[in-house]
């Protein structure tokens, strides 16, 4: 069955620290995957998404990710994070049995001063 | 801006008592979802239409309930709320249904049950 694990629940770095969110997946195909992030108390945002092609992907508000087949991984990065980066972000593979994203629990993102 | 649109954005109602969450999206997508995310869970398909066939989770309660009355709406109906569906209600669409195709989330409806 797919699915998806964040190995990290709760990750806190200063501000203008690099940052790395880890992701594995579990997936019988080429997997299509998909990092969101959700700021409390709102709806979730693509930041970027993998199909095939490069493996190393670029996004929105400044974040990369890159695809891993043999670790089944799908990293996200960013370089320098910022305070309004804090939020949960979510890892997640398409290809449910209805189509439906299969999400990780989401890892938290604390940003000290 | 396309989008899409949850109403209300808090809802809290009585043990027992129906209860109706509303989306609806401008991006004239073929395909809607609901999802349901507890306090901090991933979120989890409830089903989803694409166009007007409904398709249900094989372990969606039976207490949830879905219309799709056109294109642009889609409700949630959950005819006896129980403590344990206390949540936040994600809204998503895309274009078709089917693993590379983005879902477009609303900003959820959080529901409290007394």
């Amino acid at each position: 069955a797919q699915s998806v694990t964040q190995p990290d629940i709760h990750i806190t770095v200063s501000e203008g620290a690099s940052l790395e969110l880890r992701c594995n997946y579990s997936y019988g195909a080429t997997p299509y995957l998909f990092w969101y992030v959700q700021s409390p108390g709102q709806g979730l945002q693509l930041l970027l998404k993998y199909f095939s092609g490069d493996t190393l992907v670029q996004g929105i508000k400044g974040f990369e990710a890159e695809f891993k087949r043999s670790q089944s991984s799908f990293n996200l990065r960013k370089p320098s994070v910022h305070w309004s980066d804090a939020a949960e972000y979510f890892c997640a593979v398409g290809g449910g049995s209805q189509g439906n994203l299969i999400f990780g629990k989401g890892t938290k993102l604390s940003v000290k001063p | 801006d396309a989008m899409v649109i949850q109403n209300p954005r808090y809802q809290v109602t009585q043990f027992g008592k129906p209860v109706t969450l509303s989306c609806s999206q401008t991006l004239n997508h073929n395909v809607m979802y609901w999802y349901q995310q507890k306090s901090s869970q991933a979120p989890k398909l409830l089903f989803h239409y694409y166009d007007k066939d409904f398709n249900n989770e094989a372990d969606t309660p039976d207490n949830f309930q879905s219309r799709r009355p056109n294109t642009s709406f889609c409700f949630l109906d959950i005819r006896s709320p129980g403590l344990g569906d206390a949540a936040m209600y994600l809204c998503a669409t895309s274009l078709r249904p089917g693993g590379p195709e983005t879902q477009y989330f609303g900003p959820g409806t959080r529901l409290l049950v007394l």
